[in-house]
């Protein structure tokens, strides 16, 4: 299986900050790479996928880079909304993946 | 519009088997390239891909959990089951319905259903 791992695991922030989680794969998964946001409660909400594609109606302070093995998930300028945990997640194996989540909290 | 809802017992006993059945709409899973997949999360904790079946018949499932899961369609109904066998409390947990279509991730979920494994 391959390995998704997050970082970090925890994220202090204000708003307005720029933020930038990390997610390595333990081989390439290409670009075949997606972002979840997930509130309290609530059903995870796909932000991005092939690592670099924005879903409609995300907003554009949301991006996605990366391939192989490492990408990267930045919001330029952090929202209130926006305080949630996200997921990195691999879909190049029918064995899908997820990272551990990374939890943006309000500094 | 593409809708999923998962149906099933909120709470088991240790050691009984789980019956879940996500009841869809908006698509069929005769299409070609349409899967339904079955993830869960454990409260506080990461999502877990368990099992996935597809327009074709072929089934898939988790490499830990593979021994206790079982998959199957009912096209004429709109419905995919998922059944685990052996039951534990570390399988309490929200389980989701996601569909997804071959070389696609897609961002249809259903709202997920609480599963409490105690005595």
């Amino acid at each position: 299986d391959i390995q998704m791992t997050q970082s970090p695991s925890t994220l202090s922030a204000s708003v307005g900050d720029r933020v930038t989680i990390t997610c390595r794969a333990s081989q390439s998964v290409y670009s075949w790479l997606a972002w979840y946001q997930q509130k309290p409660g609530k059903v995870p909400k796909l932000l991005i996928s092939y690592a670099s594609n924005l879903q409609s109606g995300v907003p554009s302070r949301f991006s996605g880079s990366g391939s192989g093995t490492e990408f990267t998930l930045t919001v330029s300028s952090l929202q209130p909304d926006d305080f949630a945990t996200y997921y990195c997640q691999q879909y190049y194996t029918y064995l899908w993946t997820f990272g551990q989540g990374t939890k943006v909290e309000i500094k | 519009q593409v809708t999923l809802k998962e149906s099933g017992p909120a709470l088991v006993k240790p050691t009984q088997t789980l019956t879940l059945t996500c009841t869809f709409s908006g698509f069929s899973l005769t299409t070609t390239g349409m899967r339904v997949n079955w993830i869960r999360q454990p409260p506080g904790k990461a999502l877990e891909w368990l099992a996935r079946i597809d327009w074709d018949d072929d089934e898939f499932y988790s490499t830990s959990l593979k021994t206790r899961l079982t998959i199957s369609k009912d096209t004429s109904k709109n419905q995919v089951v998922l059944k685990m066998t052996n039951m534990d409390p570390v399988d309490t947990a929200t389980y989701y319905c996601v569909r997804s279509r071959d070389g696609y991730i897609e961002d249809y979920w259903g709202q997920g259903t609480l599963v409490t494994v105690s005595s």
